[in-house]
């Protein structure tokens, strides 16, 4: 069984600040994981993946995230937040093969606003 | 390159009645995912299909099913219609291979009244 969690609902910053946005996740296997992002009424666009190899990601939009196997988490961040910024974003794991095990399971999603 | 294209993009139904809900993915890719989006939630798993087979199911009554035909299109229905169907429903195309990605689609709007 997998789970995320992801802790608080909503984050602000200001334009310009860090970005941090924390995800823990659950998995009895070793797991993929994913961070999308959600602009409204809209689908989802994947940020990055990490898939066991090198454990820091780097996405689009310069955001990144560090793979953490003894903390269980997959944390994304953004040096410098910019307006556009601002959307729901969301983590996910999956299983590391076919079929089944690659659904995707997603954590609640956490709401990204910029202030200027 | 075309992205997944979902159709219809809102939908308004009554307690009741059923739903087609309809999808294609991107060019080359084989296996189709089903994600139900409630408001204010994430995506949940109905199913996925690859290569016309179901590979997996999850928490959804049996008034859910799907299909996929031979051109990897996708199907979700959805029977009896509850309120509590309304949601944002998300096709996701994939490869079929291992360490694969799954690049969602614009996603159909359900309302139930």
């Amino acid at each position: 069984a997998q789970s995320v969690t992801q802790l608080g609902s909503h984050v602000s910053v200001s334009e310009g600040a860090l970005v941090l946005l924390r995800c823990n996740y659950s998995s009895s296997v070793p797991p993929y994981l994913f961070w999308y992002v959600q602009y409204p009424n809209q689908g989802l666009q994947l940020l990055l993946k990490y898939t066991s190899a090198a454990t820091l990601v780097k996405g689009i939009n310069g955001f990144e995230a560090e793979f953490k196997k003894s903390e269980t988490s997959f944390h994304l961040t953004k040096p410098s937040a910019h307006m556009s910024d601002a959307a729901e974003y969301f983590c996910a794991v999956s299983g590391n093969g076919r079929g089944a095990n690659s659904k995707l399971t997603f954590g609640k999603g956490i709401t990204l606003s910029v202030r200027p | 390159d075309a992205g997944v294209t979902q159709s219809p993009t809102h939908l308004i139904k009554t307690r009741g009645q059923h739903v087609t809900l309809r999808c294609s993915p991107i060019s080359g890719h084989k296996s189709v995912s089903w994600y139900q989006q409630v408001l204010g939630q994430g995506p949940q798993f109905i199913f996925q299909y690859y290569e016309k087979e179901e590979r997996g199911r999850g928490n959804f009554p049996d008034r859910f099913s799907a299909r996929q035909f031979p051109n990897y299109s996708s199907e979700l229905n959805v029977n009896a219609l509850l309120l509590g169907d309304s949601a944002l429903y998300l096709c996701a195309s994939s490869a079929g291979t291992e360490q694969e990605t799954q690049y969602f689609g614009p996603g159909t709007r359900l309302l139930v009244l």
